[in-house]
């Protein structure tokens, strides 16, 4: 089945040093996933969805590139900001368009 | 960008009574979707509608579950009767067309409480 695997619960960084979000999952078709990210009592809000190309999406200084051949889908920024800090969750689109979510991730950045 | 609204942000209700979560969803999009997210753990579909019918419903969809979307107005979730495992925030999303990667809106959850 389609299923949607985020290794971290809690990552917490420094502003201005990178960050990495992994994502990871099985699909018996050939998905497309997505980054939502949400903020306290606040409706998720899609970051992110691959390309059916080879293309890298890009939005707010975050990108993630499809690998089909490790089934990854990591969510990654070159610094990152005090406003970054949220609930990030990762979903592929399955039959009839149905998201299956990972567990999310919360990410806490410091000063 | 487009709003999902959801009505109300908080509900508390006995077990066994009925309730009602209702969703406005971006007003030109086709397709309905609920998730339910108990409190700690991920969100998991319940169910999506296009054109007055359920295309796919998942396992937590129970018996006691159902949707609708009368004549355009709210799509909502009945949930008759309820049980204390019903507990959790529900989250309603809407998309343009149901093809695969269409892109879903959702809206900022009913918070629910079954006593």
């Amino acid at each position: 089945g389609d299923s949607v695997t985020q290794t971290e619960g809690l990552v917490t960084l420094t502003e201005g040093l990178p960050v990495m979000l992994n994502c990871t999952y099985q699909s018996t078709y050939s998905p497309f996933l997505f980054w939502y990210v949400q903020h306290l009592n606040e409706a998720p809000k899609l970051l992110l969805k691959s390309f059916t190309d080879n293309k890298r999406p890009e939005h707010q200084g975050f990108h993630a590139t499809l690998h089909k051949s490790s089934s990854s889908f990591h969510l990654q920024k070159s610094s990152a900001q005090l406003s970054d800090s949220a609930l990030y969750y990762c979903a592929l689109s399955g039959r009839y368009n149905v998201l299956y979510f990972g567990s999310g991730t919360k990410l806490t950045v410091e000063p | 960008g487009p709003k999902v609204l959801q009505i109300p942000s908080h509900q508390i209700i006995d077990m066994g009574q009925m309730v009602t979560l209702n969703c406005d969803p971006v007003s030109n999009h086709l397709y309905f979707y609920w998730y339910k997210q108990i409190l700690g753990q991920q969100m998991e579909f319940l169910v999506n509608f296009y054109n007055g019918k359920v295309m796919e419903k998942s396992k937590l969809f129970k018996d006691q579950f159902s949707v609708e979307r009368p004549d355009g107005s709210y799509f909502t979730l009945k949930i008759q009767p309820t049980a204390l495992e019903d507990s959790a925030v529900y989250f309603c999303a809407s998309s343009l067309d149901g093809g695969a990667g269409d892109t879903q809106y959702f809206g900022p959850g009913t918070r629910l409480l079954v006593l």
